[in-house]
């Protein structure tokens, strides 16, 4: 299965300011996700990023809020905007394990940014 | 829409005994289903999958899940808990080909020694 690594694993942040995170997978991949976890919570869904076109977000979410880039079939960017301390979380990055073949329909996660805005 | 609920927070079981997580799904289509356990600190971990053939699903960690397709359900199941098994556990569904992986709320799974 597909192996991502994300970083940074964890920031404390200013509010007003923005983070970007990086997920770098070491196989071409279709789709990648990025969900976040808050405190104590499950994961939610922020958006499905596609190569070549705009990610597509999930209700509560904004481009504007929360930026995604898709370069290339290995890379995408998720970046926390104008952040304020609700938006401490987790933010995980994940793929269909398979890659663009039909694959076995896993998916992997990539470890997580502990993000904490102060 | 598709939504997945988990409706036990906590789960308490003895060391040896056998253990139960609870899982009903919602999905149009076929449902393509998934246990993940994270633990303190940690990521989240692959634990099985169900997307077609035998209802019982066999995956890590000798933990076990059965497809009801009748009752919408993907009980995480085994037969002789740890106490390395407490952590959180999430159902997730999926209904095929790419489609977004939905989480349900999660279960912290306490077994006492």
């Amino acid at each position: 299965s597909a192996v991502i690594s994300q970083k940074p694993s964890r920031d404390i942040c200013q509010r007003g300011t923005s983070l970007t995170i990086q997920c770098q997978v070491d196989s071409q991949v279709t789709m990648m996700f990025w969900y976040r976890q808050q405190p104590g919570q499950s994961l939610t869904l922020i958006a499905t990023a596609n190569q070549g076109s705009e990610a597509t977000y999930e209700s509560g979410f904004v481009i504007d809020k929360f930026p995604i880039s898709r370069p290339n079939l290995t890379f995408s960017t998720l970046t926390v905007s104008n952040m304020s301390p609700e938006d401490s979380s987790i933010y995980l990055c994940s793929v269909r394990a398979g890659g663009t073949g039909t694959g076995d329909y896993g998916y992997t996660f990539g470890s997580g940014t502990r993000l904490t805005v102060v | 829409a598709q939504s997945v609920a988990q409706p036990e927070d906590q789960v308490n079981v003895a060391e040896g005994n056998p253990l139960t997580v609870k899982c009903t799904y919602s999905v149009s289509g076929n449902p393509y289903l998934f246990w993940y356990v994270q633990y303190p600190n940690r990521g989240l971990q692959f634990l099985l999958k169900y997307i077609t053939g035998d209802n019982l699903v066999k995956g890590s960690y000798g933990f076990e899940a059965e497809f009801n397709k009748s009752q919408t359900s993907f009980h995480l199941k085994k037969p002789s808990a740890l106490v390395s098994d407490s952590a959180l556990y999430f159902c997730a569904v999926t209904s095929g080909g790419y489609n977004k992986l939905i989480f349900g709320a999660g279960t912290r799974l306490a077994v006492h020694p």
